[in-house]
């Protein structure tokens, strides 16, 4: 069975630094994908990671995929109070019939302090 | 807005009775999935479904079931429903089932509290 941790699972940080929140899954997957959920609210897709070695930046985020190692990190530049939110990374896991579930972590809720 | 539609939004109800979540997903996406989210489990997947038929189970109780239509709008059905199961449901959609980037865009949940 597929298991996804993130660390941490909590992060308070001061506006303007830089933290990276990290990603490990146990089996091979090439597909992970990055969430953001505000408190009571929907599930927002941020990044969609698709091959070893993928990058991809939007704003003060930037997310990376390295499948050898099985590890995803979401990096976040120069935060900003609106960043807080709690992030969930998920991988693409394929079911016997052929079609495929997301597995999600248990997330990583990020404060940023003024 | 991801085009994702659940209704409703809040559902309390009492422990023993059933209730129907319903979703209607983005224009031209056949596939469904319903995840539960709670405080202690995290997000859970419990079922998939494309065009119409059932692709992939994870951890759905016997007491829940779900289908999809023709129209392609999604029910999920809670019954004999315990404190436990509060918690908020989401539906998503995506494009292919198997093939491709099956990019899942998530609606807004509905928040189920039994009492």
């Amino acid at each position: 069975e597929l298991k996804v941790e993130q660390n941490p699972l909590f992060l308070s940080m001061q506006e303007g630094k830089n933290y990276t929140i990290y990603c490990n899954y146990s089996t091979t997957s090439d597909r992970l994908y990055w969430y953001r959920q505000d408190p009571g609210k929907s599930l927002e897709s941020l990044f969609v990671l698709l091959s070893n070695g993928a990058v991809k930046q939007e704003g003060r985020l930037m997310a990376s995929l390295d499948t050898k190692a099985r590890l995803s990190t979401l990096h976040i530049t120069a935060a900003v109070h609106d960043l807080s939110a709690t992030y969930f990374c998920a991988v693409d896991m394929f079911t016997q019939g052929g079609s495929e579930k997301l597995v999600f972590g248990k997330g990583t809720k990020l404060t940023v302090n003024p | 807005d991801s085009g994702v539609t659940q209704t409703p939004k809040h559902l309390i109800t009492a422990t023993g009775q059933r209730v129907t979540l319903r979703c209607s997903p983005r224009s031209g996406d056949l596939s469904v999935y319903w995840y539960q989210q709670s405080l202690d489990q995290g997000l859970q997947f419990l079922i998939q479904y494309y065009n119409g038929e059932e692709r992939a189970k994870g951890n759905i109780l016997e007491r829940f079931s779900a289908q999809q239509f023709p129209d392609l709008h999604s029910e999920l059905n809670l019954s004999s429903l315990e404190l436990g199961d509060s918690a908020l449901y989401f539906c998503a959609s995506s494009e292919f089932a198997g093939q491709g980037v099956p990019e899942a865009f998530f609606g807004q949940g509905t928040r189920l509290t039994v009492v």
